[in-house]
C-alpha cells in the first residue's frame, strides 16, 4: 500500500498567483480530508468528502480556497489568489468508516507552501 | 464549539521516565480518541486508539480514557531520546471528522 500521495511536496509562488495542491487517497477509503498546518493555529481541518461528496466545508477560510474530488482516487485543494498568510503545510488524509464511525485518519506527507 | 485541548509544552523527561499526556475534550457525544505523533517537519503517525473507558497498553504506549470526565491521557513508559515529538490527541463522534488539539512537545533527554 503506497499510503497517501500529495503533490507536490514543496510550493513557492508569488502573491496572487494559482495554486493547486493535489491529493490520491488510500485505495477503498471513503472519507478524505484536507488540513492546514501552522505553528500558531496547529492542524486546522478545511474540508472533507465522503464517497467524493462534500460534507463540510466550514474551515474554508474564504472563497479564494476550493476543494474538489472528482473520483474517489483523487483531490485537489484551490486557492486562487493565494496569499502570504496562505503560507502552511496542508495535509490531505484519508479514512475508512466502521461501525459508521470514521476511523483512524491516515496522513500524506504534506504539501509547504510558501507564498512570496 | 467542540474543542480539543492540550498542554503545549514542552514537557521534558530523562531518558527511562515516565513521559504523561493529557487531553480534555468539549463534546460529551465522543465516541472515538486517538493519539498522533508527528516528528519536526513530518506528518501525523496514529500511535494509539481508545473506544472505552479505560487503559489500553500497545508496548511502551497506554492510552487511558475516563468518559465521565472527558479525559484522555497517553503514558509513554522507558522513554527513549526517540520519542521527542508533538503528540496530537484528537476525537471524533459518530459520522464527523476528527478534531485535533494543538499537541503537546515532548523532549526526552539521554
Amino acid at each position: 500500500d503506497a499510503g497517501v500521495i500529495q503533490s507536490p511536496r514543496h510550493e513557492v509562488t508569488e502573491m496572487g498567483q494559482e495554486v493547486t495542491l493535489r491529493c490520491k487517497p488510500i485505495s477503498g477509503h471513503d472519507y478524505l480530508f484536507w488540513y492546514r498546518q501552522t505553528m500558531m493555529r496547529g492542524l486546522e481541518l478545511l474540508i472533507y468528502f465522503n464517497n467524493n461528496v462534500p460534507i463540510d466545508d466550514s474551515g474554508m477560510p474564504e472563497d479564494r480556497f476550493s476543494a474538489k474530488m472528482p473520483n474517489a482516487s483523487f483531490s485537489t485543494l484551490k486557492i486562487q489568489p493565494s496569499e502570504p498568510r496562505d503560507s502552511a503545510v496542508y495535509f490531505c488524509a484519508s479514512s475508512f468508516t466502521s461501525g459508521g464511525i470514521v476511523d483512524e485518519q491516515f496522513f500524506g506527507p504534506g504539501t509547504r507552501l510558501t507564498v512570496l | 464549539q467542540k474543542e480539543v485541548e492540550q498542554n503545549s509544552g514542552p514537557l521534558s523527561v530523562p531518558e527511562g521516565a515516565i513521559a504523561s499526556l493529557n487531553c480534555t475534550y468539549s463534546d460529551r457525544g465522543s465516541q472515538s480518541f486517538f493519539w498522533y505523533r508527528q516528528y519536526s517537519g513530518k506528518s501525523p503517525e496514529l500511535i494509539m486508539s481508545i473506544y472505552s473507558n479505560g487503559d489500553k497498553e500497545d508496548g511502551r504506549f497506554t492510552a487511558q480514557l475516563n468518559k465521565a470526565s472527558q479525559y484522555v491521557s497517553l503514558l509513554i513508559r522507558d522513554s527513549q531520546p526517540s520519542d521527542s515529538a508533538t503528540y496530537l490527541c484528537a476525537v471524533n463522534q459518530a459520522g464527523t471528522a476528527l478534531i485535533f488539539g494543538k499537541g503537546t512537545t515532548l523532549s526526552v533527554s539521554s
